[in-house]
């Protein structure tokens, strides 16, 4: 149980665009969602935590206005990576507490050209 | 200091070693540990929790020492298939309060 549903698992974009990652609790009602950026041979680091129905809460450092989180529903988180550039090419990854422990999406490998 | 450090390695291991990492925590109130297993371009799995008591399960066990602020992960019996990253996470309160240490990268070799 407890499955997390990321989605694209990879996206290669153009400078400038924006792309949308989607998390989805599949079995479990998630009222919060955190979101990773990893780094290659770097450590997992929080970017922010969203909020079902309400703002998220970002890390110091994380642009609120580059990095869009919405969590409108109990199943659904979206981050979207507004006006990127090849520096937010990354791994990016949701997470959420459930009763097995920090359950993790499979992860979006994003690659801004 | 970092609050969650790991030895990046690689540690290099013959099939049917035994090998043993530890991770280091600054915050004396972190309350529960968890390590990780992360294959190359993959999500985090858990692998075990960390219990005050010492747990194990298979041929992995794992360990916590408060006062010293150090967890550690022992693998008996190496298989190739345990060739993966190894990443010690630490709860310092609610389970937002979660960081991750940078991993150790484990090769098991033929």
């Amino acid at each position: 149980g407890a499955v997390v549903s990321q989605h694209p698992s990879r996206v290669i974009c153009k400078s400038g665009t924006s792309v949308k990652i989607e998390c989805r609790s599949l079995d479990f009602q998630a009222t919060t969602m955190f979101w990773y950026r990893q780094f290659p041979k770097q450590s997992l680091m929080l970017m922010a935590t969203s909020n079902e129905g309400s703002k998220a809460t970002y890390e110091q450092g994380v642009e609120k206005d580059k990095f869009l989180i919405n969590h409108a529903s109990l199943t659904l988180s979206t981050l979207t990576v507004t006006s990127a550039h090849p520096e937010d090419s990354s791994f990016y990854i949701c997470s959420a507490w459930t009763i097995y422990g920090y359950t993790f999406g499979s992860g979006t490998r994003l690659t801004v050209v | 200091r970092k609050e969650v450090e790991q030895d990046p390695g690689p540690f290099n291991v013959p099939e049917g070693a035994t090998v043993a990492f530890n991770c280091t925590y600054s915050n004396s109130a972190s309350q529960s540990f968890f390590w990780y297993r992360q294959d190359c371009r993959k999500e985090p799995k858990l692998l075990m929790s960390v219990y005050s008591s010492g747990n194990e399960d298979g041929r992995f066990t794992a360990q916590l020492n408060r006062a010293s602020q150090y967890i550690s992960l022992l693998i008996r019996d190496s298989k190739l298939s345990d060739s993966a990253t190894y990443l010690c996470v630490v709860n310092s309160g609610g389970y937002q309060k979660v960081t991750f240490g940078t991993g150790t990268k484990l090769q098991v070799i033929p």
